[in-house]
């Protein structure tokens, strides 16, 4: 399956963080998602083979690498208290397998 | 700017019942529209599609409504079983924007016994 790394994270504001994700074997397909507490995952990114393929509406501050490896990282500079939040990663076999997206169990960031 | 929304943030349900969770969205470039289950501490889990040329789409016990002219579906589930107590997300895709999911804000079912 999908697996994230770390499980919880605490960070102070103006920090930079980076969250891990490493996919199901074979998907070349990763999205990165924000949840904030009672919403839904708001898209952050997606990768393709190793390129951003669209991109929702967040900062440059945050961005993303994909490996070939099935491993995926999201970077995030200057961090803002805004930014605590559940960051989910998703893999699917490719760009509109979207009934096949397999997410992660997240990442839960605290910015203080 | 809420293109996909959940206005019940919770539902309670008696076992055997049925559930239903409502869903309303605004673009009308969504060409997929799909629900995912999500438990505490894991991620989403896809659960039921549909595509916007449809109308139903059965799975067991879940189905998914889609009336286009009303910008609404609905999930049900039939009979209710105390395992479905989740969040459920419903997600719209546009496939013009490069197929991201653009998600509501949850419902949180509860199924009693």
């Amino acid at each position: 399956g999908v697996t994230q790394s770390p499980t919880h994270l605490i960070k102070t504001r103006g920090q930079q963080v980076t969250l891990r994700c490493s996919s199901q074997s074979g998907h070349n397909t990763v999205s990165w998602y924000q949840q904030a507490l009672g919403q839904g995952p708001q898209f952050i990114f997606q990768y393709y083979r190793e390129e951003e393929n669209g991109r929702g509406n967040f900062p440059p501050r945050f961005s993303g690498l994909q490996f070939p490896n099935d491993s995926s990282e999201l970077n995030v500079n200057a961090l803002e208290l805004d930014d605590s939040a559940l960051y989910l990663c998703a893999s699917s076999l490719d760009r509109v397998s979207y009934n096949e997206q397999f997410f992660g169990p997240g990442t839960r960031l605290t910015v203080l | 700017d809420q293109q996909v929304k959940q206005n019940s943030p919770s539902l309670s349900v008696q076992e055997g019942r049925i559930s239903i969770l409502n869903c309303d969205y605004t673009n009308s470039m969504f060409d997929y529209f799909l629900w995912y289950k999500k438990y505490p501490a894991e991620g989403p889990t896809f659960l039921i599609s549909i595509s916007s040329i449809k109308d139903k789409n059965e799975d067991g016990r879940f189905t998914v409504f889609l009336n286009k002219s009303a910008k609404h579906l609905s999930l049900h589930i039939v009979p209710s079983q105390p395992g479905d107590s989740a969040v459920y997300f419903c997600a719209a895709r546009d496939y013009n924007q490069g197929g991201k999911l653009i998600f509501g804000q949850g419902t949180e079912l509860s199924v009693k016994p």
